[in-house]
């Protein structure tokens, strides 16, 4: 069964600062790997996505995120952090399962930006 | 840009109680979900519902859950008899195709459950 592993519920970082957020999945076929971030009080947000192709892929507000099957990653990140990417991240896997698809989370990292 | 809306944002019940979630998905989407988010927990998933009809559920969604696409813009999830575990964040998503594509969420209702 598809799982998602994120490694730390708080980081901490500088404003400035580079920003990675730890990803580590569980897929019996090629997975398609999904990161969302949730605002306070807002619905969860895609960030970017990996299906195929490209195993760098580069979201909405300077993240982006690197597929390496070698190590069943899907880190996240931003050379350089702002105030306004205090969130909730959220990594997941996309099962598919007679066409349709369902998305499996992780428990989620809270990024804190101090100035 | 078209957004999934849901209604009411928060939502205080008796245990017992029934309770019905609104959610309008995007309007030209065919794809429609149900997540939940306990307090602390991971978002998991509870139902997808495709051509007025559940196309898959988990083992959360037990008898006492239902949804319902009752017109062309609504996607409501019923809870029949609310019990105290039923307290959460319910997610509302929707998306255009089944797979591999992009699910919309929505901003959440909570549910509270005295």
């Amino acid at each position: 069964a598809q799982s998602v592993t994120q490694l730390g519920s708080h980081v901490s970082v500088s404003e400035g600062a580079l920003v990675l957020l730890r990803c580590n999945y569980s897929s019996s076929v090629p997975p398609y790997l999904f990161w969302y971030v949730q605002y306070p009080n807002q619905g969860l947000q895609l960030l970017l996505k990996y299906t195929t192709g490209a195993t760098l892929v580069k979201g909405i507000n300077g993240f982006e995120a690197e597929f390496k099957k070698s190590e069943t990653s899907f880190h996240l990140t931003k050379p350089s952090a702002h105030m306004s990417d205090a969130a909730e991240y959220f990594c997941a896997v996309s099962v598919v399962n007679t066409g349709f698809q369902k998305l499996v989370f992780g428990t989620g990292t809270r990024l804190l930006v101090s100035p | 840009e078209p957004e999934v809306t849901q209604t009411p944002s928060h939502q205080v019940t008796q245990m017992g109680q029934e309770v019905i979630l609104r959610c309008v998905p995007i309007s030209n989407h065919l794809y429609f979900y149900w997540y939940r988010q306990i307090l602390g927990q991971k978002v998991e998933f509870l139902v997808s519902f495709y051509n007025n009809e559940i196309s898959e559920k988990s083992e959360i969604f037990d008898d006492q859950f239902s949804v319902e696409r009752p017109d062309g813009s609504n996607f409501t999830l019923k809870i029949r008899s609310t019990k105290l575990e039923d307290s959460a964040m319910y997610f509302c998503a929707s998306s255009a195709e089944g797979s591999y594509n992009e699910q919309f969420f929505g901003p959440g209702t909570r549910l509270t459950v005295l």
